[in-house]
């Protein structure tokens, strides 16, 4: 039972357009959602966080969108580059443990 | 770079036997985490510590078992390999007690059980 929902499995994207990436949770004791960047051969990396009293939150090209009473949010990836061909996994914790989304596997195409 | 070391990197055993992996982290965190990364499944957590001998379980851990008798190593031990716990382990840390979900992760030890 996956406790974070994550969609879509794959994305290809055109160097330059925006990636979009949705998530969904269910248990409403989450607290705090960040999003990882893993590269092949690589452990995850964090990427950006938002926490739920924040709707919106934007580093550089990288944008959490943060929806508290749909249970869902979103990474936008602005002006999409090849080096951002990787996976990203959202994920949702509380009471110190991180539950992942399944992943999707972005590639820019150059 | 949090000073994470994951050991073996990569390793292949045959059912039945016993494996142990090694997170080493060089600072002294007092959180530590051991996921395992399947295709579909993402990242799912097995085990975590909170401090020296304080251990709990994950969502996943039928089959592992978890050692800490120094801050600064993680042991994660299948004591009897099956072909389904062929995965990627990663060990993370977290550099605070605070609930940030800030996780750093290790590189990985791929393991194989044939």
């Amino acid at each position: 039972q996956q406790q974070v929902k994550q969609s879509p499995q794959s994305l290809i994207v055109q160097k330059g357009g925006i990636s979009i990436i949705n998530c969904a949770y269910e248990n409403t004791a989450f607290d705090y959602f960040p999003w990882y960047q893993q590269f092949p051969g690589k452990g995850p990396a964090l990427l950006i966080a938002i926490r739920p009293d924040v709707s919106e939150k934007k580093e550089g090209r990288f944008t959490i969108s943060f929806n508290k009473s749909a249970k869902q949010f979103s990474l936008h990836i602005m002006d999409s580059q090849p080096g951002d061909s990787a996976t990203y996994f959202c994920a949702a914790t509380g009471f110190q443990k991180l539950v992942f989304g399944t992943g999707t596997r972005l590639l820019v195409s150059p | 770079d949090a000073g994470i070391t994951q050991s073996p990197r990569h390793k292949v055993t045959e059912t039945g036997t016993p494996v142990t992996l090694r997170c080493h982290q060089t600072e002294n965190h007092r959180y530590m985490y051991w996921y395992r990364q399947d295709p579909g499944h993402g990242l799912r957590l097995i085990h975590y510590s909170y401090g020296v001998k304080d251990t709990d379980k994950g969502e996943v851990s039928d089959g592992y078992s978890v050692s800490r008798s120094k801050t600064e190593d993680f042991l994660l031990t299948l004591e009897s390999a099956t072909s389904s716990q062929t995965s990627v382990y990663f060990c993370a840390i977290s550099e605070s007690d605070r609930n940030t979900g800030e996780l750093f992760f290790g590189e990985g030890s791929r393991l194989t059980v044939l």
